[in-house]
């Protein structure tokens, strides 16, 4: 069974200062890891995967085999960023094909000004 | 294109009231997902279904639950009675097979069992 654990339910940065949101899994197999955020009144949306190794709004993740973790990582946090966010992980399908997605607790990140 | 689209976005009831959620997933997705949102147990995944057949609902707590996709444009989460454990944020999302596209999320039916 995978499991996935983010260990900050809330976590509260000043605007500028560097955050760092933790998720570690556990899974026998390749996992495909995600985080999903979802703002104020809005819908759960994809906000980056680890095979993308893209940058969005500035954050970054890194998976990590040897420590099973993708933390999510930001170097200056902006108000805007404000929002709960998921970890999530998923099997890995080389050739297609779609499997559930199972998710940590959340963290709750509030940028104070 | 409108997204993952859910119906009702709320929904309050008494108990043993039968409940239906429904959910229209984005054209041409081959795969729809449901969650469900509580605060002890977080987002969990009850049921999904790959062309409209069910492939995995060993999260669907109990008979009381039940999921169907008629057509690729539709399916339904259906709860027989309802009991108050019940309540959450049910969520419905889509995604496409071909190269593992990312999942798309409406935005959830809050349910309310009374």
């Amino acid at each position: 069974a995978q499991r996935v654990t983010q260990p900050e339910k809330l976590l509260s940065v000043f605007k500028g200062a560097p955050v760092e949101l933790k998720c570690n899994y556990s899974y026998s197999g390749s996992p495909e890891l995600f985080w999903y955020v979802q703002y104020s009144r809005q819908r759960l949306q994809l906000l980056l995967r680890h095979i993308s190794r893209e940058s969005i709004k500035g954050f970054t993740a890194d998976l990590n085999k040897g420590e099973t973790s993708f933390h999510l990582k930001k170097p200056f946090a902006q108000e805007e960023d404000s929002a709960m966010y998921y970890c999530a992980l998923s099997p890995m399908y080389s050739g297609g094909g779609a499997d559930g997605l199972t998710f940590g607790k959340g963290t709750h990140l509030i940028i104070q000004p | 294109d409108a997204g993952v689209i859910q119906s009702p976005r709320h929904e309050v009831t008494e108990m043993g009231q039968e409940v239906t959620l429904r959910c229209k997933p984005i054209s041409g997705h081959d795969y729809l997902f449901w969650y469900r949102q509580t605060m002890m147990r977080g987002l969990e995944l009850l049921i999904y279904f790959n062309n409209n057949v069910p492939i995995d609902d060993s999260g669907m707590p109990e008979d009381r639950f039940s999921a169907k996709m008629p057509n690729a444009s539709f399916s339904t989460l259906k709860i027989q009675p309802s009991e108050p454990r019940d309540s959450a944020v049910y969520f419905c999302a889509s995604s496409f097979s071909k190269g593992a596209q990312p999942q798309h999320f409406g935005d959830g039916t809050r349910l309310s069992i009374l």
